[in-house]
């Protein structure tokens, strides 16, 4: 089956730096990739996806790249404030039968005034 | 728009007790899905289901049993509690067709077996 791996597990920068968190997965069918922000307290939501047709995506400060060949891809987090503090996951998903999505293990990012 | 909504938030039961977790979208979602989330271990799948109807198992459904009676919810059932099912239960949907799409998820039951 698919296997998602996340580096780093944990992540300080200094405000203003920016953040890098990579993902690589092992199955070649997956073609969606979402990322997904998790507070303390609260449930993980998505900030940012990505097809496999498309090799990188922009939304304001954040921005996602993807290499399908060497099965990897990244999050991308420029000007960082300290709101954007929380742990962040990647996934990969496979497309058909319940869309199953694997997980990274999480990177704790912490934004230091 | 409530989006997920999951309940209880929060609760303690004693080894060999029984308890349902709750969770309801409002999003005419078609799927829907359980994970449990421990520490250094991402997200894991316990069940899903496709519609109405119909469940399924997924990585780790040992202990638990889901139905899904109405579309827009989603039962979790732990029928004899363990130690080991001590862990942040979420529930997610989806859209379900064509492409793949984002999970939404609710924040969460955090549940401790004594």
């Amino acid at each position: 089956g698919e296997n998602v791996e996340q580096h780093p597990s944990t992540l300080s920068v200094q405000e203003g730096d920016s953040a890098v968190i990579k993902c690589t997965y092992s199955d070649s069918a997956s073609n969606y990739f979402p990322w997904y922000k998790q507070e303390l307290g609260k449930g993980p939501q998505l900030i940012i996806d990505i097809r496999s047709n498309v090799g990188e995506k922009k939304d304001q400060r954040i921005a996602v790249t993807l290499n399908k060949t060497a099965k990897h891809f990244s999050l991308h987090i420029t000007e960082t404030q300290p709101e954007d503090s929380a742990v962040y996951f990647c996934a990969a998903s496979i497309p058909g039968g319940y869309q199953k999505v694997t997980f990274g293990t999480g990177t704790k990012l912490q934004v230091i005034p | 728009n409530a989006g997920v909504t999951q309940t209880p938030k929060f609760r303690v039961l004693k080894t060999g007790q029984s308890m349902t977790l709750l969770c309801a979208q409002d999003m005419n979602h078609e799927y829907m899905y359980w994970y449990r989330q421990d520490p250094g271990m991402g997200l894991r799948l316990i069940h899903y289901s496709v519609g109405e109807g119909t469940t399924a198992k997924g990585e780790v459904p040992d202990g638990y049993n889901v139905s899904r009676l109405k579309k827009q919810n989603f039962l979790l059932g732990l029928e004899s509690a363990a130690p080991s099912q001590t862990s942040v239960y979420f529930c997610a949907s989806s859209y379900g067709r064509g492409l793949n799409q984002p999970q939404h998820f609710g924040d969460g039951t955090r549940l401790s077996i004594l």
